[in-house]
C-alpha cells in the first residue's frame, strides 16, 4: 500500500523563525490534507491540497503530485504554532486516509 | 466545513468498565469514522460507520470490543468495552465531505480516555 513519510520528525525553533515541513508519498494521490494537532489534541484542517499551491495567512502549502511530495511552510512562527503537523493522503484502494508519522514542532518564546 | 462535537471530552475509567463516546455533526453526512490515537502515535482507523448498515471494522478491531451505533446521518456512538490500561488513548470521530474539488475529512475535538 501507499507509504507516507514526513520530515523532520522534530523541529525546535525560536519565535519568528520560518520552517518547511515535508511529506513524501510513494504513489500517485488524488487527495492530500495537512492537519495541525494542537497540544490539547484537537486536529485542525490546514489545507486540502492534492496539487498546486495554497496560502492561508502565515501558512502555505505546495504539492507536486508528479514528484510525490508536499511542503508546508510556516512563516514568522508563533508559540501557538506548536504541536504536531500531520500529512494524510487518501488511498485509492480502500478510500481511507493514510497518515504520516507527523512532525512535532516546538516554538520557543 | 462540518462542525463536530464529542462527549465526553475526557474521562478516567477503571479497568473492566465500559465507556460510550458520542459524536454529533452539524450536517448530514454519509461517511463517519472512528479513530484511535495512542500516546505519541499517529491516528489509527477503528471502523467506518455508515447509516443503515453495520460498521466496517479494520484489522485488529472487533465489534465486541468497540461496538458502534449510527442511528441517523448526524450522530454516532463508539463504546470501548471491558477497558484495560492499553485502551488509554484519544478517540476521534471524523466525517468526510465532498465538494467540487474532492473529499475532505474533518475531525471532532477528541475524547481523551485514561484507564486505571
Amino acid at each position: 500500500g501507499i507509504q507516507v513519510e514526513q520530515s523532520p520528525p522534530d523541529l525546535i525553533l525560536q519565535e519568528g523563525a520560518n520552517s518547511t515541513l515535508r511529506c513524501n508519498f510513494s504513489d500517485s494521490v488524488n487527495n492530500l490534507q495537512w492537519f495541525h494537532q494542537n497540544p490539547w489534541g484537537q486536529l485542525i484542517n490546514l489545507f486540502y491540497i492534492p496539487s498546486g499551491t495554497k496560502q492561508n495567512g502565515r501558512l502555505s502549502a505546495t504539492t507536486v503530485a508528479t514528484e510525490r511530495y508536499s511542503l508546508l511552510y510556516i512563516s514568522s512562527s508563533q508559540t501557538t504554532d506548536s504541536g504536531v503537523y500531520f500529512c494524510a493522503v487518501l488511498s485509492d484502494s480502500n478510500y481511507q486516509l493514510i497518515w504520516g508519522a507527523g512532525t512535532k514542532l516546538i516554538i520557543k518564546p | 466545513s462540518a462542525v463536530i462535537s464529542q462527549k465526553p471530552s475526557r474521562d478516567i475509567c477503571q479497568r473492566g468498565t465500559s465507556l460510550t463516546i458520542q459524536c454529533q455533526v452539524d450536517s448530514q453526512v454519509t461517511m463517519m469514522f472512528w479513530y484511535r490515537q495512542q500516546p505519541g502515535q499517529s491516528l489509527t482507523l477503528i471502523a467506518t460507520a455508515n447509516q443503515g448498515s453495520e460498521a466496517t471494522y479494520e484489522s485488529g478491531f472487533v465489534i465486541d470490543k468497540f461496538p458502534i451505533s449510527r442511528p441517523n446521518l448526524t450522530f454516532s456512538t463508539l463504546t470501548v468495552s471491558n477497558m484495560s490500561p492499553e485502551d488509554s488513548s484519544i478517540y476521534l470521530c471524523s466525517v468526510r465531505q465532498g465538494s467540487q474539488i474532492g473529499y475532505e475529512q474533518y475531525f471532532g475535538p477528541g475524547t481523551r480516555l485514561t484507564v486505571t
